[in-house]
């Protein structure tokens, strides 16, 4: 069975802290490795996306870092901030016709002033 | 700003009544995903469709059902509500090719008192 093994579940960092959200797969055939960030009461959204010919992305505080050999990816904030409380997802997708995402079970982020 | 509408936000139900949660989307995907969530944070995929007259069971096994007789529409219905069908349901669309990943709904906070 396809999966994405994430980890922590949960991490607490103070202000300024640089939390890492790290995520491993099995599937090969994995093409696309998406970001999703939940807020309460709220539907995940997408944050940051990375493909699998690339070994780093950045998106303002928001760095994804992807090893192909090891198939592991990891997320990274940068100055994290209270307003990054959040539940994180990771996440594969699937090639082919379908596009079909496998998500990571999630970590639960608090960042305290 | 998402473009997938979930109906109702909230709902409190008494067992045994029936229920249908909306979900519609004005972005054309053909894709659309249903899936359940606890307190936990796991998503648990339990219906998709890849388009008109299609739909598929997902990873957890689910007494709920869906239709998908219109694109833009894809709600799930549950016969007879119990106090397990407790949970938050969201929904998802994608587009053909896979595009930039799901956008999910607000999702529907479903107590079965």
């Amino acid at each position: 069975q396809q999966q994405v093994k994430q980890s922590p579940q949960s991490l607490i960092v103070q202000k300024g802290g640089i939390p890492i959200i790290n995520c491993a797969y099995e599937n090969t055939a994995f093409d696309y490795f998406p970001w999703y960030q939940q807020f309460p009461g709220k539907g995940p959204a997408l944050l940051i996306a990375i493909r699998p010919d690339v070994s780093e992305k950045k998106e303002g505080r928001f760095t994804i870092s992807f090893n192909k050999s090891a198939k592991q990816f990891s997320l990274h904030i940068m100055d994290s901030q209270p307003g990054d409380s959040a539940t994180y997802f990771c996440a594969a997708r699937s090639g082919g016709s379908n596009y079909k995402l496998t998500f990571g079970k999630g970590t639960l982020l608090t960042v305290n002033p | 700003e998402a473009d997938i509408y979930q109906t109702p936000r909230y709902l409190v139900i008494g067992t045994g009544k029936k229920i249908t949660l909306e979900c519609s989307q004005t972005m054309g995907h053909d894709k659309m995903y249903w899936y359940q969530q606890d307190p936990g944070m796991e998503l648990h995929l339990i219906h998709y469709s890849y388009g008109v007259n299609s739909t598929e069971k997902g990873d957890l096994s689910s007494e709920s059902t869906v239709s998908r007789i219109r694109t833009e529409h894809f709600p799930l219905t549950l016969e007879s509500a119990r106090p397990s069908h407790t949970s938050q349901y969201l929904c998802a669309s994608s587009p053909t090719g896979g595009g930039h990943g799901y956008t999910f709904g607000s999702g529907t906070r479903l107590t079965v008192v």
